[in-house]
């Protein structure tokens, strides 16, 4: 998975419980994305970085934050988890002037009770 | 909301035979990607077609890009059980840092 590792890849949590996904990169690329992956929607970007505390929202950015106070880590955090955060969360990693072709890692699955 | 649509939403074929699997878009676009998703895993990047090109060959995939008609198509060829899969189109958009847009997939079923 091109250098990506996200972790943990299962958690099931309860609702109104704070929830922090790590993806750390050894590929050095200055763009991380935090997606979800849901039946019926594919794939959907919550928030994405373009460099070491640069962040900006993505599509479905209500009720999660994110940091990157280094290269290598993207942490996103829920707050607050709610049932519809239930999902599978997949992390990606592109460098600029290649296209933006984007490299995935493995998946982290939350449950939300 | 999704900028790319991929069509059929389900494909099942035999061995050897051909897939073929359809992307529609909105907006303008730099660059229309490719990528396939194994059962669990996460995406693995196929192929890239840029505005400016109409057709593009890698091994035993072709894609073809109309911007008039906002569409495009992946071809699989001689198709294996291997190739079983969800499939993603995804565009860039003209401004903005670097995002892709993503359909909701293709899911082929090749049996052998």
């Amino acid at each position: 998975d091109a250098g990506i590792t996200q972790s943990p890849r299962h958690k099931v949590t309860e609702t109104g419980t704070p929830v922090t996904l790590r993806c750390h990169q050894t590929e050095n690329h200055r763009y991380m994305y935090w997606y979800r992956q849901d039946p019926g929607h594919g794939l959907r970007l919550i928030h994405y970085s373009y460099g070491v505390k640069d962040t900006d929202k993505g599509e479905v950015s209500d009720g999660y934050s994110v940091s990157r106070s280094k290269t290598e880590d993207f942490l996103l955090t829920l707050e607050s988890a709610t049932s519809s955060q239930t999902s599978v969360y997949f992390c990606a990693i592109s460098s600029p002037g290649q296209g933006n072709e984007q490299f995935f890692g493995p998946g982290t699955r939350l449950t939300v009770l | 909301s999704q900028q790319g649509e991929e069509d059929p939403q389900a494909l099942s074929i035999q061995e050897g035979e051909n897939a073929t699997m359809n992307c529609s878009y909105k907006t303008s676009i730099n660059n229309l990607q490719w990528y396939r998703q194994n059962s669990g895993r996460g995406l693995v990047h196929l192929i890239l077609i840029r505005s400016n090109e109409r057709e593009k060959h890698s091994g035993r995939l072709r894609v073809t890009l109309d911007t008039s008609k906002k569409s495009s198509s992946l071809l699989i060829t001689a198709s294996r059980a291997a190739d079983t899969a969800s499939y993603f189109c995804a565009t860039d958009s003209l401004s903005g840092y670097s995002t892709l847009t993503f359909g909701k997939g293709t899911m082929l079923l090749v049996s052998p």
